[in-house]
């Protein structure tokens, strides 16, 4: 596709549930990153994929969330046991390294947890 | 605690004037600024960088400043335009930490017609 897709793009889920969240980067961009958006807050960083593997996860909260992207190309975020302060939205954003200019985000996905 | 910081929430301008988004910094090791543009429901779209090798860059009716003594960048959009009204958002990271940024809280700028 033209641009980043990420969906769903609308999840509500019940405190204690587990959800994965999907990213579809533009084709070829080898950098893929995940951030998190809470309401009345910029993005603030989560993780980032070198091709397959994560070079960066730092940003992760704690160990209920989690992130892969095994075929280089299309990323899940995992999110387990969830809780109310999860609820925010999740973006992602791939870029060609070799670009000067500043990554592509999707439209983010909006989690929240009742 | 706020590496960046974008204190203004919120700015209103007449169609047709200027602009001006202001951002502050606290980690000297940022070389590398950004202003992305953000829409309801969509995602930030990049809009304008500048290294820390300069002090301005120009695209179209954008400019942004730097000024590394006061750790400080500003966004000027002349003329500003209806469409402009959004929330604009400045991001810094240091060069070779993954492009990793870090983002302020972010202005809504209205423009008024």
């Amino acid at each position: 596709g033209a641009g980043v897709s990420q969906t769903p793009s609308n999840k509500v889920t019940e405190k204690g549930k587990y959800v994965e969240l999907r990213c579809d980067p533009i084709s070829g961009h080898t950098a893929l990153y995940w951030y998190r958006q809470s309401l009345g807050q910029g993005p603030e960083f989560l993780i980032y994929f070198q091709g397959t593997g994560a070079a960066d996860d730092s940003g992760l909260p704690n160990d209920r969330f989690f992130a892969v992207r095994p075929e280089g190309s299309v990323s899940t975020l995992k999110i387990q046991r969830t809780e109310r302060g999860d609820s925010a939205v999740y973006l992602c954003a791939s870029s060609n390294t070799r670009d000067s200019g500043g990554y592509t985000f999707g439209s983010g996905t909006r989690l929240t947890v009742v | 605690d706020q590496q960046v910081k974008q204190n203004s929430p919120s700015l209103s301008v007449q169609e047709g004037r200027i602009s001006i988004l202001n951002c502050d910094y606290t980690n000297s090791m940022f070389d590398y600024f950004l202003w992305y543009k953000k829409y309801p429901a969509e995602g930030p779209t990049f809009l304008i960088s500048i290294s820390s090798i300069k002090d301005k860059n120009e695209d179209g009716r954008f400019t942004v400043f730097l000024n590394k003594s006061a750790k400080h960048l500003s966004l000027h959009i002349v003329p500003s335009q209806p469409g402009d009204s959004a929330v604009y958002f400045c991001a810094a990271t240091t060069t070779g930490a993954n492009s990793k940024l870090t983002f302020g809280k972010g202005i809504t700028l209205s423009v008024r017609p």
